[in-house]
């Protein structure tokens, strides 16, 4: 139980398009889902948490304009990445704590270059 | 924010040995989480202790919420090279959970 997906596992985009990111809990309802950013050999950086049916919460420092987030229904989130630069490259996850719990399930994340 | 120190950052050990690696912080965190990642991956959570003192077995890993409610520890018995990877623990103080840097684990044959 508890699986999360994230949709694409891999993408590449040229500068300036923007991207798309989902993120499904497969077999539990979340009311909150979270998005994380990962840079090699670094910890997970949460960049914002997404609650169903309202605006998600951005950290210091990410922007919000420019990562949209959207979590229309208990099962899913997604990121877009607009107007993406190379620096935007990196590997995002999400992941998802079911409804009444704390912990967290993590996609499998999706790597993002941007070229 | 809530300062989480994880060590050590990396491992190298020989496989069949037990290893060691601990988080400690700053405030009191309500829940501890450990996770692993292998590389390319998400996260995958491998224990999850909700009570301090509380001590929780996975196979051949076992973890602790430290009595203080400021520390937790995890072991791995009799490393084998399936091991491999980076351990992360979390805290939750209470709501946002926030992770250590890792601990790069290497298990040699």
């Amino acid at each position: 139980g508890a699986v999360v997906s994230q949709h694409p596992s891999w993408v590449i985009c040229k500068s300036g398009t923007s991207v798309k990111i989902e993120c499904r809990s497969l077999d539990f309802q979340a009311t909150t889902m979270f998005w994380y950013r990962q840079f090699p050999k670094q910890s997970l950086m949460l960049m914002a948490t997404s609650n169903e049916g309202s605006k998600a919460t951005y950290e210091q420092g990410v922007e919000k304009d420019k990562f949209l987030i959207n979590h229309a229904s208990l099962t899913l989130s997604t990121l877009t990445v607009t107007s993406a630069h190379p620096e935007d490259s990196s590997f995002y996850i999400c992941s998802a704590s079911p409804q009444g719990r704390h912990e967290q399930y993590f996609g499998p994340g999706t790597r993002l270059t941007v070229t | 924010g809530q300062q989480l120190n994880q060590s050590p950052q990396s491992m190298f050990i020989q496989e069949g040995e037990d290893v060691s690696m601990n988080c400690t912080s700053s405030s009191i965190f309500n829940t501890w989480l450990w996770y692993k990642q292998d590389p390319g991956e998400g996260p995958v959570l491998l224990i999850a202790l909700y009570k301090a003192g509380e001590l929780t077995s996975n196979g051949r890993l076992t973890a602790q919420f430290g009595i203080t409610r400021k520390d937790s520890f995890l072991n791995i018995s009799a490393s084998i090279p399936s091991d491999v990877g980076i351990y992360f623990c979390a805290g939750l103080p209470p709501n946002d959970m926030r992770f250590g840097a890792g601990t790069r684990l290497t298990v040699k044959p």
